[in-house]
């Protein structure tokens, strides 16, 4: 089966303009998160998707946003970016409860903001 | 709230020596307990995980893991280690009716051959 597939690989932006992520999950699953990998601070939680609504996010400014359609594909949109935005963002699918069903992570995007 | 830490950004380990990478967690409810791996350039890859069944847990590629409820642990370790172990780790907590896993700092293993 093909994995989660997350695009693009790199995003080059500059200060105060937008990103736009794209994560496919693997067919059947109807969750999707995603997660901001920055240097030297972890993984940090940013939101959940299920079932085409937000079901949670972490603490993180409104200006991360994102969505799901129908098909389960999911969108991150991050505004007015600033440097410390940059980081890898990993998008990860899961058929149920994360306790009960793995994570499945793609490769992540990694925007740089300059 | 659930929260884990692991102890040590950095570890270096000797080709064919015993990996063993510390993780606690606190958590107000009984904890599933998760080890996931990151090799370079990729994403997380599930390495094991405790779910309340026994405590001593097996995973993939010989790591293993022991929950210890009275020291709120849940240690990985693996006998022999591997070049191919070199890789990033990430323990892991969910409470049982949670819908986010809460990950530690992570860990990364050198192995020095």
């Amino acid at each position: 089966e093909a994995g989660v597939t997350q695009s693009p690989t790199h995003l080059i932006k500059t200060r105060g303009q937008q990103a736009t992520l794209r994560c496919s999950p693997i067919s059947g699953h109807t969750s999707v998160y995603w997660y901001q990998q920055a240097l030297g601070l972890g993984l940090q939680f940013l939101l959940w998707y299920d079932e085409g609504e937000e079901r949670n996010r972490g603490n993180f400014p409104p200006r991360f946003s994102g969505r799901q359609f129908p098909n389960y594909s999911s969108e991150l949109n991050v505004n007015a970016l600033e440097l410390e935005d940059s980081a890898l963002y990993l998008c990860a699918s899961t058929e149920g409860a994360p306790y009960n069903s793995p994570l499945h992570f793609g490769n992540g995007t990694r925007l740089t903001v300059t | 709230a659930q929260s884990v830490t692991q102890l040590g950004s950095h570890v270096s380990v000797s080709e064919g020596a015993l990996v063993l990478l510390r993780c606690n967690y606190s958590s107000s409810v009984p904890p599933y307990l998760f080890w996931y791996v990151q090799y370079p350039n990729q994403g997380l890859q599930l390495l094991l995980k405790y779910t309340s069944a026994a405590t001593l847990v097996k995973g993939i590629n010989g790591f293993e893991a022991e929950f210890k409820k009275s020291e709120t642990s849940f240690h990985l370790t693996k006998p022999s280690a591997h070049m191919s172990d070199a890789a990033e780790y990430f323990c892991a907590v969910s409470k049982a009716a949670g819908n986010k896993l809460t990950f530690g700092g992570g860990t990364r293993v050198l192995v020095k051959p």
